[in-house]
């Protein structure tokens, strides 16, 4: 079955340092999106891209964040430098986006961040 | 105010009840509404998706959706300690749109 795969799975860093989250989205998928769920809240988006294009990144803190999606499969996301209350769940998602009936979105497993 | 809000429990029902969960959502602009299953450290899981008002199931889950009153519904039948999680509703405005998820809420079915 195809699933959205993301690496690290845990992440543990020291504030100050840089880090980077790793998503391959399911095959043929044009929309990625990257979200950050803090412990006990729902997801919150942090970028969208459709295809290679970000379409949204209105919530992403740009002085510390950045997202690729070089070749619209595979995408990065990097914190730099990390903040203690950067510590959260990073997950990415991705959906077909074709038409009215193609919107579901399905999510990777997460990376879950901790800053020391 | 946020535009999608949901109960965050604890739910908590003995085996076998029916699960009751929903959600709210402040702008009639969205269209697609989703349901996931995430239990802890893990993903969310795509339980169900609709389009149009009215009903949905799919084996022991039942998603309802009110436009008219901005109100989303699911039921889970027969409830198993395995379906001891926490639920999401999320929505969409548009094909192509992000996702905005209510905050969650925390379901558990005791043996």
């Amino acid at each position: 079955e195809a699933e959205v795969a993301q690496s690290p799975r845990y992440k543990i860093t020291e504030k100050s340092q840089a880090v980077a989250f790793w998503c391959d989205p399911i095959s043929g998928h044009a929309t990625l999106y990257w979200y950050r769920q803090i412990l006990g809240q729902g997801p919150e988006l942090l970028v969208q891209f459709q295809d290679e294009s970000v379409v949204d990144d209105s919530q992403l803190p740009k002085d510390r964040f950045s997202a690729e999606r070089l070749k619209g499969v595979d995408s990065t996301l990097k914190i730099q430098p990390a903040e203690l209350g950067d510590s959260a769940m990073y997950l990415c998602a991705s959906s077909l986006s074709q038409g009215l009936l193609n919107t579901e979105a399905f999510f990777g497993q997460g990376t879950r961040l901790t800053v020391v | 105010q946020k535009e999608v809000e949901q109960d965050p429990g604890p739910l908590s029902v003995p085996e076998g009840a029916i699960v009751s969960l929903n959600c709210t959502y402040s702008n009639s602009a969205f269209q697609y509404f989703m349901w996931y299953r995430q239990y802890s450290r893990k993903g969310p899981e795509l339980l169900m998706y609709t389009y149009s008002s009215g009903n949905k199931e799919d084996g022991r889950f039942t998603a309802q959706v009110d436009k008219s009153s901005k109100y989303i519904s699911l039921f889970i039948r027969d409830s198993q300690p395995s379906d001891s999680a926490t639920y999401l509703c999320a929505m969409i405005k548009a094909a192509g749109n992000k996702l905005t998820f209510g905050g969650g809420t925390r379901v558990l079915v005791k043996p």
